[in-house]
C-alpha cells in the first residue's frame, strides 16, 4: 500500500517569506508527526498529531512555526516569515497510535527546505 | 532532558568485517529503544527496537540489546556488506510521548 507522502520533495524560497509543507499519512494512520532534520544531525520532534487535535507541540521552536490537520488526516506545516536557519529536512511520520510501544512510526521521504 | 549519543562516524569497513555502532542514552523513566536506517536516497526506515532492559533486537542480520545497567543499545552486525552503507540513527521513545528522540547518526560506509 501507499506511504507516507509529502510534497513538494523541494522548496526554495527567500527569507521573510511563508512557505506551507504538507504530509499524506498512510490511510487509517491516526498520528501523525512532524521532525525537521539539519545537515548531519538526527531528526529533531516538531509536534504530533492525535486525530486532529496537537497532542504535543513542545518542539515547535518558536511561534513562526504551526501545523494544522483539520480532518485527523493531511497535515500542513506552516512556517511565516522563514529565516536562513530554517534551512533543513521536515520529515512527516505516521503511526497507528501514540501509546503502545509497538506501533511503529512509518517516515516520509521528506520536504528539503531552503531558504536563501 | 532525555537524550541519546551515538558514537561518530564515518564508520569505513570491509565487507565481511564486524560491525559495532554504539549508543548510550539519558532517560528519566523507561523508554523504548530503536534503530533507524537511512539508505541513499531513501527514508528512515525501522531497523529494530526493544522494549525493555535485556531485551534484544534484531533485524537483517543485525542485533541490539537493551542494557539499562550501561544505559546503551549498540548495534552490531557479524559481517558487513556493501549494501549496509547507510546512516544509522539509534532513538528513543516513551510510550505515552509518543515523539522519537534521536541520536545525531552514524554514517557506515562498507567497501567491497
Amino acid at each position: 500500500g501507499a506511504g507516507v507522502s509529502q510534497t513538494p520533495s523541494n522548496k526554495v524560497t527567500e527569507k521573510g517569506k511563508y512557505v506551507e509543507l504538507r504530509c499524506d499519512p498512510i490511510s487509517g494512520h491516526t498520528a501523525l508527526y512532524w521532525y525537521r532534520q539539519s545537515l548531519g544531525q538526527g531528526p529533531e520532534f516538531l509536534i504530533y498529531f492525535q486525530g486532529t487535535g496537537a497532542a504535543d507541540d513542545s518542539g515547535l521552536p518558536n511561534d513562526r512555526f504551526f501545523a494544522v490537520r483539520p480532518e485527523g488526516s493531511v497535515s500542513t506545516l506552516k512556517i511565516q516569515r522563514t529565516e536562513r536557519g530554517d534551512s533543513a529536512v521536515y520529515l512527516c511520520a505516521s503511526s497507528t497510535t501514540t501509546g503502545a510501544a509497538n506501533n511503529e512510526q512509518f517516515f516520509g521521504p521528506g520536504t528539503r527546505l531552503t531558504v536563501l | 532532558g532525555d537524550s541519546v549519543t551515538q558514537m561518530e562516524g564515518p564508520v569505513t569497513l570491509s565487507e565481511e568485517a564486524f560491525l559495532t555502532i554504539n549508543c548510550t542514552y539519558t532517560a528519566t523513566g523507561y523508554p523504548s529503544l530503536f534503530w533507524y536506517v537511512q539508505y541513499p536516497g531513501e527514508g528512515l526506515q525501522l531497523l529494530l527496537k526493544a522494549t525493555k532492559a535485556d531485551d534484544k533486537g534484531s533485524n537483517k542480520g543485525f542485533e541490539a540489546t537493551y542494557r539499562k545497567e550501561t544505559t546503551s543499545f549498540h548495534l552490531e552486525k557479524g559481517s558487513v556488506q556493501v549494501s549496509d552503507s547507510a546512516v544509522y540513527f539509534c532513538a528513543l521513545r516513551y510510550n505515552q510521548g509518543g515523539k522519537l528522540i534521536f541520536g545525531q547518526g552514524t554514517e557506515l560506509s562498507v567497501k567491497p
